[in-house]
């Protein structure tokens, strides 16, 4: 079954770093764009982040310069490494596969919470 | 401001038909065939429910259509039921630095 688990969300202050972890299963992730998906407490989807089956990478403009995806192949794992938090970046953060035209499958998501 | 632009709110008996519009420009919806529509409960994860303008993924029900025409994409619920009570976003790729872009999200009331 194909399926992605993130972990690694926490409570944390204002300008500190956080790594969230995207586990998959099913599918090898070097094959494919994988994404970070955020929604805010209350609101919409926003994408954050994506990195393509190649390697190439591009970021919101809210979290470019602060924020870093990567991932291991060894171990079929994305991570989002997040530098300089603030308030505005409290979410729940999905993990999601991705292509051109569909975002499929979506984890149960790992929570962000930045406040002093 | 969400670059994709959906109604807040619909509503509609059950067994009635709805529809909800996504509304871009010609540098995502209007430029691509890669439109998808999402469906998420009230704390739960989104799922897919139509990709690539009108594809179902299997196991979702022939109740769900869509379309684009233009720079608008569009979600039709037929034979409304009790448990399409949910959110629903578009979301479209495009041609700019950001591949993807999210609609504010549709409530839907049944």
């Amino acid at each position: 079954e194909v399926q992605v688990a993130e972990s690694g969300g926490d409570l944390i202050h204002p300008g500190g770093s956080l790594r969230l972890s995207c586990a998959a299963s099913g599918f090898t992730i070097s094959n494919h764009y994988m994404t970070w998906v955020r929604q805010a407490p209350g609101k919409g989807l926003q994408w954050v982040s994506v990195i393509f089956n190649a390697g190439g990478t591009r970021y919101a403009d809210s979290v470019k310069g602060r924020f870093t995806i990567s991932r291991d192949t060894s171990t079929n794992t994305v991570f989002l490494q997040m530098n300089n938090l603030r308030a505005e970046d409290t979410a729940i953060y999905y993990c999601v596969r991705v292509g051109e035209g569909w975002f499929d499958p979506w984890g149960q998501g790992t929570l962000v919470t930045v406040s002093s | 401001q969400s670059a994709l632009t959906q109604p807040a709110s619909v509503s509609g008996s059950p067994g009635q038909s709805i529809t909800i519009s996504c509304t871009g420009t010609n540098t995502d919806i209007g430029a691509y065939d890669y439109v998808s529509w999402l469906q998420q409960y009230p704390g739960q994860a989104p799922r897919l429910l139509i990709y690539d303008v009108t594809s179902r993924p299997s196991g979702v029900s022939s109740r769900f259509s869509a379309s684009k025409s233009g720079n608008t994409a569009s979600l039709t619920i037929s034979g409304l039921q009790a448990e399409d009570e949910a959110h629903y976003y578009c979301t479209s790729y495009t041609r700019t630095d950001i591949p993807w872009v999210f609609g504010g999200g549709t409530k839907l009331t049944v």
